[in-house]
């Protein structure tokens, strides 16, 4: 069984440029969410993918988006960085999308610096 | 909105002693879980322990169990022999029934230090 993979592991950007994360869920799992994660501070949730749709979105603006693709894997595109967004971005997939009370299996993160 | 606290950056133990850390919830909902993971240093957070919300008996798993206290919103986590194997940061998790089941809300999380 293939656990949860995100590239790139570091990257630096300058403020204004653009970023595009990408993940690839576990083996059998349909459904992506995206997480924040802050120095210091737990994960706060962007957004979830089912089905190739967003299904669920957290206080984050519209310059944070994603795509998620026939195979499950995810996007997260991040436009205009901006200072704050240097945090590590975690990737989670799940089974099925709701109610079930099912574990997060998350990736080991993709560390943004934005200078 | 739905918050989780954990008022306890830091914590330590000797190993093979017990340590319980805290972890309290604000929600207007009767039926959710309650999660607690954990994330060693540059490695992934893994699921420790599940509790759903209308069950009263308290979840546990191998050397971890947990404090479910419904009524104060309380859901602290007790591991017992500690071993160095356990240093990691906790987060404590809340998530809603019945909603995306990524759509999860975390504490601010503790670190945990084992001494040999």
């Amino acid at each position: 069984e293939t656990g949860v993979t995100q590239s790139p592991t570091h990257l630096i950007k300058t403020r204004g440029q653009q970023v595009t994360l990408r993940c690839s869920s576990q083996s059998g799992h349909n459904t992506v969410s995206w997480y924040q994660q802050a120095l210091g501070q737990g994960p706060q949730f962007i957004f979830q993918y089912y089905r190739e749709e967003e299904n669920g979105r957290g206080n984050f603006p519209p310059r944070f988006s994603g795509l998620q693709f026939p195979n499950y894997s995810s996007e997260l595109n991040v436009n205009a960085l901006e200072l704050d967004d240097s945090a590590l971005y975690l990737c989670a997939s799940s089974s099925p999308p709701r109610g079930s009370g099912g574990e997060l299996f998350f990736g080991e993160g993709s560390r943004l610096t934005v200078l | 909105a739905q918050t989780v606290t954990q008022s306890q950056p830091e914590m330590s133990v000797q190993e093979a002693e017990t340590v319980t850390l805290s972890c309290t919830y604000d929600t207007s909902e009767s039926d959710y879980y309650l999660f607690w993971y954990k994330q060693p240093p540059s490695r992934q957070m893994i699921l420790v322990i599940r509790q759903e919300a209308y069950k009263q008996q308290n979840a546990t798993e191998n050397r971890f169990s947990v404090n479910f206290q419904k009524a104060a919103k309380s859901f602290s986590l007790k591991i017992s022999d500690s071993q160095l194997g356990d240093a990691a940061m906790y987060f404590c998790a809340y998530r809603k029934h019945n909603t995306n089941a990524g759509k999860s809300t975390f504490g601010d999380g503790t670190t945990l230090t084992v001494k040999p």
